[in-house]
C-alpha cells in the first residue's frame, strides 16, 4: 500500500502564517484532502481536492499541490486552529478503491 | 444537517468480536456516498480500514484488515455496521465512520480489548 509523509510538529505565532506539507507518490495522481483534529474530537474536513473549503471553514485555510507534495497554508493563525492536521488521498494500488492517511502534524499556536 | 451517530463504547476480551454501528441522517443513506471506517489508537494517527457502498452493499478493505473485518448495512435503518473479529489488545482504539470523501464523521466509538 502507499504512504503519505507529513511534517514533524510545528508551531506558529498567533496571527502569523504556517504551512504543513504532505508527501507521497500517490499525490501525482490524486489531490489531497486535509483534516483538523482537536483533542478529544473527531477529525473535521478543512480542505478537499481542488482547494475547496467545506461550509463553515474560513478562507484562511488554503491548499496547493505540486508533484508529489501537497501543502496546507493557514494565513493568520488563530488559537482554535491548534490541533493535529492529517492529509489523505486516494490510493490507486490494489484491485478496489482505497484511501491512505498521513501520520499527522501537530500544530501549536503560540 | 448531516449526522453520523455511532454506538456506545465497548469492552471486549481478546478473541471476541465487536460490532459498531453508524446511523446516518440528514441525507439519503443510499445516495452516492460510501461509508468509510477509520480507527485511531490512543496517541496515534488515523488508519483507514475499509469502505462500503450503502446502495449496493459493495465493500473494499485495507489489506491489513482483510478477512477480519466485515462492513454491512441496513438500509431500512440508514445504518452502517463494522464488525471486527478475533480482537487483540492492539485493536484498542477509537473507531470512526465517515461519509464519502470524509466530509462528515461520526463521534467515534472506543473499543477496548482487555482480559
Amino acid at each position: 500500500s502507499s504512504e503519505l509523509t507529513q511534517d514533524p510538529p510545528v508551531s506558529v505565532a498567533l496571527g502569523q502564517t504556517v504551512t504543513i506539507t504532505c508527501q507521497g507518490a500517490v499525490l501525482k495522481y490524486f489531490s489531497a484532502s486535509w483534516f483538523l483534529q482537536r483533542p478529544g474530537q473527531a477529525p473535521v474536513l478543512v480542505l478537499s481536492p481542488g482547494n475547496n473549503r467545506p461550509s463553515g471553514i474560513p478562507d484562511r485555510f488554503s491548499g496547493s499541490d505540486s508533484g508529489t507534495t501537497a501543502t496546507l497554508t493557514i494565513t493568520g493563525a488563530r488559537a482554535d486552529d491548534e490541533g493535529d492536521y492529517y492529509c489523505n488521498s486516494r490510493d490507486p494500488s490494489g484491485s478496489h478503491p482505497r484511501w491512505v492517511f498521513g501520520g499527522g502534524t501537530k500544530l501549536t499556536v503560540l | 444537517q448531516v449526522q453520523l451517530v455511532q454506538s456506545e463504547a465497548e469492552l471486549k476480551e481478546p478473541g471476541a468480536s465487536v460490532r459498531v454501528s453508524c446511523k446516518a441522517s440528514g441525507y439519503t443513506f443510499t445516495s452516492n456516498y460510501d461509508i468509510n471506517w477509520v480507527r485511531q489508537a490512543t496517541g496515534q494517527g488515523l488508519e483507514w480500514m475499509g469502505w462500503m457502498n450503502p446502495n449496493t452493499g459493495n465493500t473494499g478493505y485495507a489489506d491489513k484488515f482483510e478477512g477480519r473485518v466485515t462492513l454491512t448495512r441496513d438500509t431500512s435503518l440508514s445504518t452502517a455496521y463494522m464488525e471486527l473479529r478475533n480482537l487483540k489488545s492492539d485493536d484498542t482504539a477509537v473507531y470512526y465512520c465517515a461519509r464519502g470523501r470524509f466530509d462528515f464523521w461520526g463521534q467515534g466509538t472506543l473499543v477496548t480489548v482487555s482480559s
